[in-house]
C-alpha cells in the first residue's frame, strides 16, 4: 500500500509569484486535506477535498486554491505569493470520515523570497 | 484565537521515566482529540485519540486523559524510550466524523538516556 506522497519537497519562489504543489493520495483513500505549518506553529487547515468538491475550508485568502483528480490527487495553488506564505504545507488524506484516519505526506516546504 | 493550546514547547525526560505531555482547549464543541506524533522530514503520524465521552484511552505505552470540565488533556508516555524523541501535536475536532483538524504548537520532547 503507499502512502501519501508529495512533490516536491523544497521550493524557492518570489514574492508575487504563483506556486503549485501535489499530493498524491494513499491507496483507496478519496479525502483530501491541506494544511499549512508555519515556524513554529501547529499546522493550520486550508480545506478539504470529497471527490473532487471543496468540502470546507479553513480561514485562507482566495488565493489559495485547489483541484482533486478523478483519482483522488490533489493539487494546492496559491497565487500572488507573500512572504508569510513561507511554510511546510502539508496533504492527508483518509476515507471520508473519521478525523483518525487521515494519513499525511512528508510535506513541501515553500520558502518566499 | 488559538483554540488548542500546548503551553510547553518542550519537555526532556530521562529514558525509562513518565513523559507527560498537556494540552488546554478553549471550544466547548471539540469532542474528538488526537494526539500525533511529528520526527523532522516527515509528516504528522497519528498516535492516539479520545471521545468526549470517556475520560481516558489507553494504548500499549500512550495513555491520553481527558478532563471536559476543565477543557484540559494529556499525554502519558511510559516508559519514556529515546525512539520517542520528537514533537507531539494535540489536535481537536467538533465531529468524529470532519477532517478538519485544529491543532495546537506543539510539544518537542527529548528523552535521553
Amino acid at each position: 500500500e503507499t502512502g501519501v506522497t508529495q512533490s516536491p519537497t523544497h521550493l524557492i519562489k518570489t514574492r508575487g509569484q504563483q506556486v503549485t504543489l501535489r499530493c498524491s493520495s494513499q491507496s483507496g483513500h478519496n479525502t483530501v486535506s491541506w494544511y499549512q505549518q508555519a515556524l513554529g506553529q501547529g499546522p493550520q487547515f486550508i480545506f478539504q477535498y470529497y471527490r473532487e468538491e471543496e468540502n470546507g475550508r479553513g480561514n485562507f485568502p482566495p488565493r489559495f486554491s485547489g483541484l482533486q483528480f478523478p483519482n483522488y490527487s490533489s493539487e494546492l495553488n496559491v497565487n500572488a505569493l507573500e512572504l508569510d506564505d513561507s511554510a511546510l504545507y502539508l496533504c492527508a488524506s483518509s476515507r471520508s470520515g473519521g478525523a483518525y484516519e487521515q494519513y499525511f505526506g512528508p510535506g513541501t516546504r515553500l520558502t518566499v523570497t | 484565537d488559538q483554540q488548542v493550546k500546548q503551553n510547553s514547547p518542550s519537555l526532556s525526560v530521562q529514558e525509562g521515566r513518565i513523559s507527560i505531555l498537556n494540552c488546554d482547549y478553549t471550544n466547548s464543541m471539540f469532542d474528538y482529540f488526537l494526539w500525533y506524533k511529528k520526527y523532522p522530514a516527515e509528516g504528522p503520524t497519528f498516535l492516539i485519540s479520545i471521545s468526549s465521552i470517556k475520560d481516558k484511552n489507553e494504548d500499549g505505552r500512550f495513555t491520553v486523559f481527558l478532563n471536559k470540565s476543565a477543557k484540559h488533556l494529556s499525554l502519558h508516555i511510559v516508559p519514556s524510550q529515546p525512539g520517542d524523541s520528537a514533537v507531539y501535536f494535540c489536535a481537536a475536532s467538533e465531529s468524529y466524523n470532519t477532517d478538519k483538524l485544529i491543532f495546537g504548537t506543539g510539544t518537542r520532547l527529548q528523552v535521553f538516556p
